[in-house]
Order: structure tokens, then sequence, then C-alpha cells
């Protein structure tokens, strides 16, 4: 069946180490991908998305790499700081029957940035 | 700013009750979904609506029902409230001429408890 997981639950980082956040997909017929942030006590916000088309993309800090052979995904936060604290989780959408996109999300990981 | 908002943040009900979760937006967005969250388990659909009045099954429907009378107002029912409702719910919007999982806007959310 379909999913979207990530491989680790919870990462602890250095404050201005980097950071990679995992996540594995299993449907080839997705066409983006996207990567929130969801805070404590807050809904889950856009950070960066990439086309089914695109290998990686660039935004202020943070990058995204997309293995379609392997069907993996990943973000990378660069000099990651204690506001990076959240839960970060990926989706993917793909195109369904009426039209609509389906949106599938990840469970989750916590990244913990230690001062 | 723009905003979701979500008219509770907790709430603790009785098995039984009847359960109305509202959400309003201000920024004319056509779209309106209804997620619930779950530890291990990550965002799952409940309803969503592309039009007033319209209204379409997410993933999860069983035991929810929604209301949209009005373009910025998405009310989530539970009809009979049970113990495997206890769930954080989450409102988002979005406008039609993003792709599907952009542009997305949560609300902050609403803890359920159902006891």
């Amino acid at each position: 069946g379909e999913s979207v997981g990530l491989h680790l639950p919870t990462l602890s980082v250095q404050e201005g180490d980097n950071s990679i956040i995992n996540c594995a997909y299993s449907n080839s017929a997705s066409d983006y991908f996207i990567w929130y942030k969801q805070e404590s006590g807050k809904g889950p916000q856009f950070i960066i998305d990439i086309r089914s088309n695109m290998d990686k993309r660039q935004g202020q800090r943070v990058t995204v790499l997309l293995n379609k052979t392997v069907k993996h995904l990943s973000l990378q936060i660069a000099a990651t700081q204690p506001g990076d604290s959240a839960v970060y989780f990926c989706a993917e959408t793909r195109s369904v029957s009426g039209g609509y996109q389906k949106v599938t999300f990840g469970t989750g990981t916590k990244l913990q940035v230690i001062p | 700013d723009v905003k979701v908002t979500q008219s509770s943040r907790y709430l603790v009900k009785r098995t039984g009750e009847k359960v109305f979760l509202e959400c309003v937006q201000d920024m004319d967005h056509e779209n309106m979904f209804w997620y619930r969250q779950d530890p291990g388990l990550g965002l799952r659909l409940i309803y969503f609506s592309y039009d007033v009045k319209m209204k379409e099954k997410g993933d999860i429907p069983e035991g929810y029902s929604v209301s949209r009378e009005k373009k910025e107002r998405f009310s989530l029912i539970l009809e009979s409230a049970s113990t495997n409702q206890t769930s954080m719910y989450l409102c988002a919007s979005s406008s039609s001429g993003t792709g599907a999982g952009y542009g997305y806007t949560f609300g902050s959310g609403t803890r359920l408890t159902v006891v």
C-alpha cells in the first residue's frame, strides 16, 4: 500500500550543526513533495517543496533532496538554531480521480536542538 | 496576517455528546479541510470542501460530518462522540489557484478529549 514515512522519530542536534531529516515514500505517481514544520501548540507551516521532476531545491538555510530511484526525500537544515526545534512532516501529493489532488502526510520527526 | 482560526484550543466532551468544531478563515479560500492528528499516524484527512455547500469524504469520515454554509466557515461535527475520537483536530484552507498541499494554512488545532 501507499505510505509516507520517516526514518527517525526524534533527532537531537547541536546548535550550529546541520540537520538532516529523512522521509521514505512508496507512491511513484506523486507529483510534489512538501516539508512542513510544526511548532508546539501551532499548526503545520509550509517550509519548502519540490516537484517530482527535480532532484534538489534550496531555500533559506533549507535544502530538499529527492531521490526517485529509492523513493527517498530529505530535508537539510544548515546551521541549526534553537528556533528550528519542532516536528517536521513530509507530504506527497498526487492526482486522483475526480480531478482532486490527494495529500498524504508522514508521521513526523521531532527535531531537538541542543544549545 | 492571514489566518485560520479554530474556535477552541482544548475541549473535553462526554461519550455520546454531539460536538461541533468550528473553523473560520479570512483569506477568501475556496478549499477547506479537516484533519485529525494522532501520534505515529500523522495527519489523516476526515473531510474536505472545495466550495460552499460542497463536501467530500476524506480517508476517515466515519463518525463525522461537516457543514459549509458560508465560504469562510467549515464545521466538523461529531454526531455521537466516542473515546476513539480523542485527538488533535486541525483545520486547513487553501486557494484553488494553488496545488494541493501548497498554500495550505493550518489552524492551531483543537485538542479534543472524549471521556
